[in-house]
């Protein structure tokens, strides 16, 4: 089974600084990874996502993530914290079997003035 | 539409009422699916369509959780006699395909049990 593990469920960064929100997943086959991003009161928003090929992804509001196997990671980062960055973060994982999504429980990200 | 539409955006429901939510997809979205996001949770799968096909059901919680797309358009989660532990934000998506697709996910119908 598939499963997603999101080490810290608060992390709060200056405005600004290096923004880093770890993800570890558990797949048994080569998996497709995704990051979401929830604001208050709002659905998910897809911020980017791997399925094959380059191994960094870039996404939408400079953030990006880079797949590593060897660590079974998918780490999101962005060099600069905004304060609109301010929200949940999900990173989930599926596969070529149609699975369906697997999320893990969130990380709330504070960015501080 | 544009996006994926859900209705109602909030429900209270008295313990012991059924519910209906109504999801709209995205146009020409092949698949569907039913997650249920608890309260500084995750999302949780529930259910999921492929056009009017239930390919998986597995995450329904118990047997007062139903859902249908009869028409492989809309679809209904039916929650019935409702129970405190079904208080959540329902979340609907689509995907014009299956595995890899970009999902895209509704603002949610927020269900309180009283």
């Amino acid at each position: 089974a598939q499963s997603v593990t999101q080490l810290g469920s608060h992390v709060s960064v200056s405005e600004g600084a290096l923004v880093l929100l770890r993800c570890n997943y558990s797949s048994s086959v080569p998996p497709y990874l995704f990051w979401y991003v929830q604001y208050p009161n709002q659905g998910l928003q897809l911020l980017l996502k791997y399925t094959t090929g380059a191994t960094l992804v870039k996404g939408i509001n400079g953030f990006e993530a880079e797949f590593k196997k060897s660590e079974t990671s998918f780490h999101l980062t962005k060099p600069s914290a905004h304060m609109s960055d301010a929200a949940e973060y999900f990173c989930a994982v599926s596969d070529q079997r149609n699975t369906p999504l697997v999320f893990g429980k969130g990380t709330r990200l504070s960015v501080i003035a | 539409g544009a996006g994926v539409s859900q209705s109602p955006r909030y429900k209270v429901a008295k313990r012991g009422q059924d519910v209906a939510l109504r999801c709209d997809p995205i146009s020409g979205h092949v698949s569907l699916f039913w997650y249920q996001q608890a309260l500084g949770q995750g999302p949780e799968f529930l259910t999921y369509f492929q056009n009017e096909a239930q390919l998986d059901k597995s995450g329904l919680p118990s047997d007062r959780f139903f859902a249908e797309r009869p028409e492989g358009s809309v679809s209904t989660l039916k929650i019935q006699r409702t129970q405190q532990e079904d208080s959540a934000v329902y979340l609907c998506a689509s995907s014009f395909g299956t595995s890899g697709n970009t999902i895209y996910f509704g603002e949610g119908s927020w269900l309180t049990v009283v």
